[in-house]
């Protein structure tokens, strides 16, 4: 069964460095998606990709996280600088259909000290 | 801004039994909902959808309610077995105002099943 991909499953490091998060999506897959997930609350959109264009980043924190699709297919989430309050888990997920049946990644928990 | 609340943070049954998470959202704008069961240290996994024109849709031991006059959402789970322990989401897709097109998430219930 097709899943989508992330790494690291874990991520630990000091506030003010800078950490990366990758996602390949389910093969087909034109939308993908990053959320941020706080312990104990439902996943929050941060970006939304169609293809390679990003479609909605309303919730992106610009001043320090940045999303790319280059060729459409996997993505990289990155925070630089982090902060302690990015501490969460950080999912990715794809869809054929924009905002239907959305297929999760296990997720890269980062704790930021 | 609009969102999706769940009425029990926390639901305890016995193995076998019937299991009935509820789920109230604000948004009547919203065209499709979904549940979906998140374990420990996992991602959210798809159990269900159903679309704001049908009330009822059935799965393998699960089935989702839609009542749009109270807008109102419920998942069923039959039979419950202890791996059917884990936190329950249900989320919305608004087609209107800010939040058109993206999956908003309830706060989830927890489900312990006890032997």
């Amino acid at each position: 069964e097709a899943e989508v991909a992330q790494s690291p499953r874990y991520k630990i490091t000091e506030k003010s460095q800078a950490v990366a998060f990758w996602c390949d999506p389910i093969s087909g897959h034109a939308t993908l998606y990053w959320y941020r997930q706080i312990l104990g609350q439902g996943p929050e959109l941060l970006v939304q990709f169609q293809d390679e264009s990003v479609v909605d980043d309303s919730q992106l924190p610009k001043d320090r996280f940045s999303a790319e699709r280059l060729k459409g297919v996997d993505s990289t989430l990155k925070i630089q600088p982090a902060e302690l309050g990015d501490s969460a888990m950080y999912l990715c997920a794809s869809s054929r259909d924009n905002g239907e049946k959305l297929f999760f990644g296990s997720g890269t928990q980062l704790s930021v000290l | 801004g609009e969102s999706v609340g769940l009425h029990l943070p926390t639901l305890s049954v016995q193995e076998g039994d019937n299991s009935i998470i509820n789920c109230a959202y604000s948004n009547s704008a919203s065209d499709y909902f979904i549940w979906y069961k998140q374990e420990s240290g996992k991602g959210p996994q798809f159990i269900i959808d159903i679309r704001s024109n049908m009330d009822k849709r059935q799965g393998q031991r699960v089935t989702v309610l839609l009542n749009k006059t109270v807008k109102h959402l419920s998942l069923q789970i039959a039979a419950t077995q202890p791996g059917d322990s884990a936190v329950y989401f249900c989320a919305e897709r608004p087609i209107g105002g800010t939040s058109y097109g993206k999956l908003t998430f309830g706060q989830g219930t927890i489900l312990t099943v006890h032997p």
